[in-house]
This record gives C-alpha cells, sequence and structure tokens, in this order.
C-alpha cells in the first residue's frame, strides 16, 4: 500500500504572506508527482505534474520543487491571495495501471 | 470546449440498491478514470478505462464495475449498495494513458446512502 503524507493537514495564513507546504512519497519506483488546488464546489484543478528529480515549476506565484530520492515535494504559494483559499492535493504515481495515490491535502485559508 | 462532465450530481439510495454513475470526458480524451472520496481522504483509484478497455483496478470490491463506451464516455456501476459507499465519486480524463499527463476531473457526483 502506497503513503502520500501531505502536512500540515491544514493552515490559516493572513493575505499577503507566503506559505507553502510538504508531499511525501515512496522514493522507490517513482514516475510522477501531480498537484491539484480543489476548491470548494468546484473540480480539482491540475496546477503541475512533476517527474525530474530536482525539477521546478511556476505557476504565477505557485511554484513546487520536487526531490525523488528522498521522496518529498514542495508547494510554495508567495504573496497569499483570499482566491488561493483551497485544498491542495498531491498524487503520486508509479507510471503503472494503479491510478494516481492521493495524499489527504493541505487545507489553506487566507485570512484578510 | 466543455470540460468533464458528470451526472447525475446528487444522488439518495438506500442499502442493497445498485447505482449508475455517469462521465463524458473531455473532447479527444481516450482514457477516463473514476476516483471515490470519502470525508477527510484524498481520491482514491477505483478504475482506468482506455480505448474502451479496463486498463487499471484499484482495491474495491467486485460490487463495483464500469464500462467506457465508443464515444469514450464511461458508466460507473455500484451493486448492493453499502452506507459506506456514501461519498463523491470524481471522473477525470487525460489525451493517454501516461500517468505523466494532468489529470482533468469532473465536478464528482454526491452519492449518499441510506
Amino acid at each position: 500500500i502506497l503513503n502520500v503524507e501531505q502536512s500540515p493537514q491544514s493552515l490559516h495564513v493572513q493575505e499577503g504572506d507566503s506559505t507553502n507546504f510538504t508531499c511525501s512519497f515512496p522514493s522507490s519506483n517513482f514516475y510522477a508527482l501531480h498537484w491539484y488546488r480543489w476548491e470548494t464546489a468546484k473540480s480539482p484543478e491540475a496546477l503541475f505534474v512533476m517527474t525530474l528529480n530536482g525539477d521546478e515549476k511556476k505557476k504565477g506565484r505557485i511554484s513546487a520543487t520536487l526531490n525523488t530520492k528522498e521522496g518529498y515535494s514542495y508547494l510554495y504559494i508567495k504573496g497569499s491571495q483570499p482566491e488561493d483559499s483551497a485544498t491542495y492535493l498531491c498524487a503520486f504515481t508509479g507510471g503503472g495501471a494503479d491510478g494516481l495515490t492521493f495524499g489527504k491535502g493541505t487545507h489553506l485559508i487566507i485570512q484578510p | 470546449d466543455a470540460g468533464v462532465t458528470q451526472s447525475p450530481t446528487h444522488l439518495i439510495k438506500t442499502r442493497g440498491q445498485q447505482v449508475t454513475l455517469r462521465c463524458s470526458p473531455i473532447s479527444g480524451h481516450k482514457s477516463v478514470s473514476w476516483y471515490q472520496q470519502v470525508l477527510g481522504q484524498g481520491p482514491q483509484f477505483i478504475f482506468q478505462y482506455y480505448e474502451k478497455e479496463e486498463r487499471g483496478r484499484g482495491n474495491f470490491p467486485d460490487r463495483f464495475s464500469a464500462r467506457q463506451f465508443p464515444n469514450y464516455s464511461s458508466e460507473l456501476n455500484v451493486n448492493a449498495l453499502l452506507l459506506g459507499d456514501s461519498a463523491l465519486y470524481l471522473c477525470a480524463s487525460t489525451d493517454s494513458t501516461g500517468e505523466g499527463q494532468p489529470q482533468h476531473f469532473g465536478d464528482g457526483t454526491r452519492l449518499s446512502i441510506l
């Protein structure tokens, strides 16, 4: 059974502050690590798919890093805005036919 | 272009009944995956279909089955419903089988079992 852990479980951040959270995953049989943003009453939205060790991706104020050797990824949000409030999910895949294995998510609340 | 669409949005059933959930992928996408999300947990993989063939199956009992049609839409069937089947069921599509591709999710079907 694959174990994908996300921390913290929830996070309250003041508007304008920067924040980051962690996803840890198995370091063996790695194929890709996905990040999704899931706003209430909407569908999960893909942020990044990362495959290479040391990879760093950026989308506006959001960026992510990947360390496949030690099995972790960080998601960073710079200058948090109220619209960043959402649950952020990471998901691991070994590339087989087992689909994505998701963590429980980090619930981010941006306080004005 | 329309995104992934799922129907119905909400559904209430009683224990022992059967249910069918439907999903239409993004136009041109040939792969459909189904996930179950219970409160407080991340989505859990149920099935993946590609070109009308089952490509992968998660750790779910045989009460769960699915199929994909020639137009790449998909149905998820659950028989002999249990209280524990109450969950949000998400459908996701991609244009290939590669897990290196981002999944495009629908809004889900909220299933409640009484």
